[in-house]
């Protein structure tokens, strides 16, 4: 049992190239997210999903994309990268969004130059 | 909307000494609230959360917290620091008023001296 498990775990990007990161958990949640964490600034909501093939816009969604194709599975894409997206992105899941813990995975660390 | 707030950037202790990260919330209808740690470049782990009950939640690594819900407050604490508790904690509130979205307080770091 892995867990949530991202894919890569560091990149460097130069502006204007695209990547895709994966996210994929073991535990059959329906719920999965995407997070990116910036110094003082906590974790701020990118995008998430309900369920297989549904994705819904968070508190910055901006520059990035999403698919839910599989539910064990939930991909972030940067179709043209920004020094602005430098950060450090989480993915999580839960079972439910309600009154249930959230699994994350260990982070990716990315930097665009 | 939901909100919570994390009032301290930084808390120092030392080992042997009580511990209480603070955390205020504001939401309408009855909070779901959430405490998480984050070790160095590690991903974020759940410690402990209150949905209803009592207002003192036990969680992992002898942590709890207490709903104070006439000050809005969900603040944890520890009787003992130790050193590994040195972290980053995050508050989180959750599902309140039937929204997806949880929100995340800008996180406290814990840091207890030897």
């Amino acid at each position: 049992n892995a867990g949530v498990t991202q894919t890569p775990k560091f990149r460097v990007l130069k502006t204007g190239q695209s990547m895709t990161l994966l996210c994929a958990q073991d535990m059959n949640h329906e719920y999965m997210y995407w997070y990116r964490q910036d110094p003082g600034m906590g974790l701020r909501l990118i995008h998430y999903s309900v369920g297989e093939g549904t994705t819904a816009k968070g508190e910055v969604p901006d520059g990035y994309n999403v698919s839910r194709l599989k539910k064990q599975n939930f991909l972030l894409g940067l179709e043209s990268a920004a020094p602005s997206q430098t950060s450090v992105y989480f993915c999580a899941s839960s079972y439910s969004s309600v009154n249930t813990e959230a699994f994350f995975g260990q982070g990716t660390r990315l930097t665009v130059v | 909307a939901q909100s919570v707030a994390q009032p301290e950037d930084q808390v120092n202790v030392a080992e042997g000494n009580p511990l209480t990260v603070k955390c205020t919330y504001s939401v309408s209808g009855n909070p779901y609230l959430f405490w998480y740690v984050q070790y160095p470049n590690r991903g974020l782990q759940f410690l402990l959360k209150y949905i209803t009950g009592d207002n003192l939640v036990k969680g992992s690594y002898g942590f709890e917290a207490e709903f104070n819900k006439s000050q809005t407050s969900f603040h944890l604490k520890k009787p003992s620091a130790l050193v590994s508790d040195s972290a980053l904690y995050f508050c989180v509130i959750d599902g309140a008023g039937g929204s997806y979205i949880p929100t995340f307080g800008r996180g406290t770091s814990l840091i207890v001296h030897p």
